[in-house]
């Protein structure tokens, strides 16, 4: 079983829709959970990130880490076709020095 | 902002070539990393390296060898390259225990270089 597990996909919303991004882990050592990007063709961008449990929000976008749960999410407000891309969580720990492990990724559709 | 820079976004080499990848970073950086990326099996660490001149082996290190001569830079070498290694290769970089006190903090990456073996 992987270590972390996103929601497959893809997902196709209308704009202005509200999406969540979902991902669960196994490792209770996980300290750092990211959200990433990625546009076709493109790396991964750095959109959010988050140290422990707890909220943080940036413009539309929340991230969402419950540790007690083993479970983090993504939401997106007033979603925009810009926001169409692959959605990509990841997390690290104290225990694997620097490395982060990846989900596989959600691929977002977002519809005019 | 962090700029990560690949030397090239696209390369077609041939079956057996020696083939060079280089990664260069602005931000001080102590740890780099190279991953390749194929549909269906997410992100896959090759190799990292936490300081010049030390490097530790990823997931996938087979077929590849990496250099770090210089902190900013980062290359990844296929030794003799195969079909199979014909993939999306994407360097990252990430503030270290020295930059930050803080040893696992989040990474960033270039835009890849999408490598074909003929």
């Amino acid at each position: 079983q992987k270590e972390v597990e996103q929601d497959p996909g893809p997902l196709s919303v209308p704009e202005g829709a509200i999406v969540s991004l979902n991902c669960t882990y196994s490792n209770s050592a996980f300290q750092y959970f990211m959200w990433y990007r990625q546009y076709s063709r493109k790396g991964p961008e750095l959109l959010m990130y988050t140290y422990s449990s707890g909220n943080k929000e940036d413009g539309r976008f929340t991230a969402q880490v419950d540790k007690s749960s083993k479970y983090i999410s993504l939401f997106i407000r007033d979603s925009q076709p810009s926001d169409s891309a692959t959605y990509l969580c990841a997390m690290t720990s104290t225990t694997n020095a620097g490395k982060s492990t990846f989900g596989d990724g959600t691929t977002l559709t977002v519809k005019p | 902002d962090v700029k990560v820079t690949q030397s090239s976004r696209y390369l077609v080499k041939r079956t057996g070539e020696k083939v060079f990848l280089e990664c260069v970073q602005d931000m001080d950086h102590e740890n780099m990393f190279w991953y390749r990326q194929d549909p269906g099996l997410g992100l896959r660490l090759i190799y990292f390296s936490y300081d010049v001149k030390m490097k530790e082996k990823g997931d996938i290190p087979e077929g590849y060898s990496v250099s770090r001569e210089k902190k900013e830079r980062f290359s990844l070498i296929l030794e003799s390259a195969s079909t199979n290694q014909t993939s999306m290769y994407l360097c990252a970089s990430g503030p270290g225990l020295q930059n930050t006190g803080i040893r696992n903090q989040p990474q960033h990456f270039g835009d890849g270089t999408r490598l074909s073996i003929l």
